[in-house]
């Protein structure tokens, strides 16, 4: 089955940095993008990244550029999200989800991110 | 503060239809034909409903249809059934710096 399972919850202190994966099972990982969206308590949905897996090409939103970086382990098939810096705006729930470069057709079950003192 | 514009909320009865609309600039929804809807139940994770301003993937019913005019972007879920209760968001490509930018959802009650 077609999944992409993402790691677990993670609690961080402001000026941290979090690694969250997203291990691509059952041919997700293919020739498809792995985008990154994050949603923060009581938000919508926000755009943060995503990479070609096959070739390690990325791209970012300039709102991250700089601080959120994005790589693949080709032999696990696992996508890894990176971002430093972090504040309490951090504090999200991350999806990695699955797609062409402008529409996501497999999303993960999310990671939440809690930025606290 | 959201690229694209919807509406907070949303409501119709069962078997009724509803129209969400997404508004964006001659940049994103306006410029290139890649607007894309996903539902949302809180909790789960997305999913897509349309691609390419009209597309549905496998799976989705055609009680959901998307269309674009202009700068503004629609999704109609036509015989509205109580599980379509979640919240809907827009998407749209715009361009090299954003790349993707999404709207701040509807939340649609069906009463």
């Amino acid at each position: 089955q077609v999944q992409l399972v993402q790691s677990g919850a993670e609690v961080k202190k402001p000026g941290s940095s979090v690694k969250v994966s997203c291990e691509a099972s059952g041919g997700a990982f293919s020739s498809n993008l792995i985008h990154w969206v994050r949603q923060a308590p009581g938000q919508g949905l926000e755009w943060m990244g995503r990479t070609i897996p096959i070739n390690g090409i990325t791209g970012y939103s300039v709102n991250f550029k700089g601080r959120m970086t994005i790589t693949a382990d080709k032999f696990t098939s696992t996508i890894f999200m990176e971002l430093s810096r972090l504040t309490s705006d951090d504090t999200a729930t991350y999806y990695c989800a699955r797609g062409d470069f402008y529409s996501f057709d497999l999303w993960g079950q999310g990671a939440k991110v809690t930025v606290s003192s | 503060q959201s690229a694209l514009t919807q509406p907070p909320s949303a409501s119709g009865s069962p078997g009724q239809s509803v129209t969400i609309s997404c508004s964006g600039t001659s940049s994103d929804v306006g410029g290139y034909n890649y607007v894309s809807w996903y539902q949302h139940h809180p909790g789960d994770a997305p999913k897509l409903l349309i691609y390419e301003g009209d597309k549905r993937p496998s799976g989705v019913p055609d009680r959901f249809s998307g269309s674009r005019s202009g700068n503004t972007a629609s999704l109609t879920v036509s015989g509205l059934q109580t599980e379509d209760e979640a919240f809907y968001y827009c998407s749209s490509y715009a361009g090299s710096d954003y790349y993707v930018v999404f709207g701040g959802g509807t939340k649609l009650t069906v009463l």
